[in-house]
C-alpha cells in the first residue's frame, strides 16, 4: 500500500466510450502525475500537475483530457480511444515536481480498448 | 535526443550476486532514480543517487558516475522474490524523468 489508489484497476472499453479514471494519493503531496506503460516500453509521461495546476502535457491525445480538481484527486477523461491505447495507466505522486522526490505509484489501470 | 539503456533481460542464481547497469544520455541531470516492479504491481522506489559513488541500503547498493553517464543497481544474497523488472530514471535539467524500458530479472533456484 503506497498511500496513492487507483480505480477501477481493470477496464474495457468500446471505441466509442467514454469512460473515467481517478487516481486519489493520501500522501499530502504537492504533484501528481498520469503515466502509460506498455509492454517492453518505458514508462510514458502524459501528464504533470504541481499544485493543482497542469505543468506537462507530453504530446498527448486530445482523447485523453486529464482533470486535477484538488492537490488529493487525478482523473484522465477518456473518450473515443484506439486499440493501441490499451496499456496500464499509472498515477503517481510526490512530494513536489522539482528536485530529488520520489514518486509514489498506484497499483494502475489495465485498460483494454475493442 | 534522451535516452536510457538498460539491458533487457537477466537471469541470475538464488544466493547469488547480480548487477544491473545503466547508461544515459538526457540533457542535463538532476538525479538518478532505480525502482523495482514486480509483475502486475506498482512501480516501487529502491534508491537515488545525485553525487557521484556508491549508496547501500541493506542488500541493494546503487552506484553512478556521471562524468561516464553510468549507473548500476547491485543485489547480494540474491532472494526468489527479488524477481522483477528495475527501472532506471533520470532526473534532467527540466527535473522530468526520462525512464529506461527496465531490465526484467529472473532468479533461479
Amino acid at each position: 500500500e503506497t498511500g496513492v489508489t487507483q480505480t477501477p484497476r481493470h477496464l474495457v472499453m468500446g471505441m466509442t466510450n467514454k469512460k473515467s479514471l481517478k487516481c486519489e494519493q493520501h500522501l499530502g503531496h504537492n504533484a501528481m502525475y498520469w503515466y502509460k506503460q506498455s509492454a517492453k516500453k518505458p514508462l510514458e509521461l502524459m501528464f504533470v500537475y504541481n499544485f493543482k495546476e497542469q505543468t506537462e502535457n507530453n504530446s498527448v491525445p486530445s482523447r485523453f483530457s486529464p482533470e486535477c480538481p484538488n492537490s488529493s484527486h487525478l482523473f484522465l477523461h477518456l473518450h473515443t480511444l484506439q486499440p493501441e491505447d490499451s496499456a496500464l495507466y499509472l498515477c503517481a505522486s510526490s512530494q513536489d515536481e522539482t528536485g530529488g522526490y520520489e514518486q509514489y505509484f498506484g497499483p494502475g489501470t489495465r485498460l483494454t480498448v475493442t | 535526443g534522451q535516452n536510457i539503456d538498460q539491458p533487457t533481460e537477466m537471469t541470475a542464481t538464488e544466493g547469488a550476486i547480480v548487477q544491473i547497469n545503466c547508461t544515459y544520455q538526457t540533457s542535463g541531470f538532476n538525479g538518478l532514480f532505480w525502482y523495482q516492479q514486480h509483475a502486475g504491481e506498482a512501480p516501487t522506489f529502491l534508491s537515488y543517487n545525485v553525487l557521484d559513488g556508491l549508496e547501500e541500503k541493506g542488500r541493494f547498493s546503487s552506484f553512478l558516475s556521471r562524468s561516464k553517464g553510468y549507473s548500476y543497481l547491485l543485489l547480494k544474497e540474491l532472494q526468489m522474490k527479488d524477481s522483477a523488472s528495475y527501472l532506471c530514471a533520470v532526473t534532467d535539467s527540466n527535473y522530468q524523468l526520462i525512464w529506461g524500458a527496465g531490465t526484467k530479472l529472473i532468479i533461479k533456484p
